[in-house]
């Protein structure tokens, strides 16, 4: 799997837009770009994914790079609640069984 | 609750004894996974099921390690002879073959303690 990379923690103040990046640049044509989440003493749970469009949903955004080297996940109004561990994941669409490689993600400190 | 549910939630034993767990995935789903996690690192994949057959299986998965689907539902992982290294918290996870995102439905996990 093509390998992403992610700063180890970031911190934002609540209610503000937090920016979290992540760059793939070996990145392939076939690779998806997905995003999970791990709250504390919780499992994963997927966030937004997208190939070369920015996305949308009702948790973030996704935006894309040009050239796909590189990816945001916007949380618009962070609350306490995305404190999490964010996990930037690339998975081939060609693959036969969906498994994800993760990281070490990014941490995310939500202050008051 | 229709999500994923693993059992126990929380494990203590012994060093050389033999520990199982158990995953239930949600009812529809014909993709199950296990994975590994031990503090500070991301999850680790170990082993893959498409309905009762095991597709995939890691250089994680030592000979002491067994999983098994029998009917293509729950699963179980199986850890003999346990060792201190093998404590982490273990992940189940499933998916829909074919459902567009192919997006991973975690269960909270069983973490295991080796004394």
């Amino acid at each position: 799997d093509a390998k992403t990379t992610q700063p180890n923690s970031m911190e934002s103040n609540e209610e503000e837009p937090v920016h979290l990046p992540c760059n793939h640049s070996t990145i392939s044509g076939t690779d998806y770009i997905h995003w999970y989440r791990q709250l504390p003493s919780q499992g994963p749970e997927y966030v937004i994914h997208g190939l070369t469009s920015n996305v949308n949903n009702r948790m973030a955004s996704l935006a894309i790079a040009e050239d796909r080297k590189s990816s945001t996940l916007i949380l618009h109004r962070a609350t306490l609640r995305d404190a999490a561990v964010y996990y930037c994941i690339l998975r081939d669409v060609r693959g036969s069984n969906y498994k994800l490689t993760f990281g070490k993600g990014t941490l995310l400190t939500v202050n008051p | 609750d229709t999500g994923v549910s693993q059992n126990p939630r929380h494990k203590i034993t012994k060093r050389g004894q033999n520990v199982t767990f158990r995953c239930d995935p949600i009812s529809e789903h014909n993709r199950l996974y296990w994975y590994r996690q031990t503090l500070g690192q991301g999850p680790e994949f170990l082993t893959y099921f498409q309905n009762e057959a095991q597709l995939e299986k890691s250089r994680l998965l030592s000979d002491r390690f067994s999983a098994e689907r029998p009917k293509g539902s729950f699963s179980t992982l199986e850890i003999q002879r346990t060792e201190q290294g093998d404590s982490a918290m273990y992940l189940c996870a499933s998916s829909l073959r074919g459902e567009n995102t192919g997006e991973l439905f975690f269960g909270e996990g069983s973490r295991l303690t080796v004394l």
